[in-house]
């Protein structure tokens, strides 16, 4: 069973504060993981598709990167409008996205 | 639309009743999904369609859900006998196609139900 775990739960970051977010998957056949974006009342918003280990994606203070068993976004000079849950998901050999819990970012001015 | 209109956008009913949500896909997308989002968890698979296919109901937590999809565009998720537990944001997303293929699932803003 596709499994996807993301830590921290929640990140309290002071602006300028450079960070890291992680998601550790388990997966038969990774055929993509997803990086989405979600902010209160609002559905997810889509950032990045990473399709093999080694692969790096950028997206103004974002990065997202992806080895065989995690990936990570990179969150650089983050600034208050950062703040969101940030979600990741894979799929494997079926159609429909596996996500985690997601993780909290608080970015304090 | 240019995005994935869901509707309503907010629903309160009672305990026992029957609910329907709304999903306006993206133009041109062929395959729909619906997803479930319950307060601090993350979000739970319910089914997909893709094109003419038969539907992919594995997600479905009990027979008191089920949903279709009609002309191969809008989709109606039905809850029959609504429980609170049921009380959750229920997401609508397209996409051109599998996910794995290199394409992007956009989703809509939810339709949030409160079981009282």
């Amino acid at each position: 069973e596709d499994q996807v775990t993301q830590s921290p739960e929640a990140l309290r970051l002071q602006e300028g504060e450079s960070s890291s977010l992680n998601c550790s998957y388990t997966v038969s056949g990774l055929r993509g993981l997803f990086w989405y974006r979600q902010d209160p009342g609002k559905g997810p918003e889509f950032l990045f598709t990473l399709y093999s280990a080694g692969e790096e994606k950028e997206k103004e203070r974002l990065k997202a990167t992806l080895t065989k068993k995690e990936s990570f976004l990179h969150i650089t000079a983050p600034k208050p409008e950062d703040s969101a849950t940030y979600l990741c998901a894979v799929t494997g050999g079926s159609e429909k996205l596996v996500f985690g819990k997601g993780t909290k970012l608080t970015v304090n001015p | 639309g240019a995005g994935v209109s869901q509707s309503p956008s907010n629903k309160v009913t009672e305990k026992g009743k029957d609910v329907e949500l709304r999903c306006d896909p993206i133009s041109g997308h062929t395959a729909l999904y619906w997803y479930r989002q319950s307060l601090g968890q993350g979000l739970e698979f319910l089914i997909y369609f893709q094109g003419n296919s038969a539907p992919d109901k594995s997600g479905l937590p009990s027979d008191r859900f089920s949903a279709e999809r009609t002309g191969g565009s809008v989709s109606t998720l039905t809850i029959q006998r609504t429980q609170q537990e049921d009380s959750a944001v229920y997401l609508c997303a397209s996409s051109l196609g599998l996910p794995g293929a290199g394409n992007t699932i956009y989703f809509g803003e939810g339709s949030w139900l409160t079981v009282v």
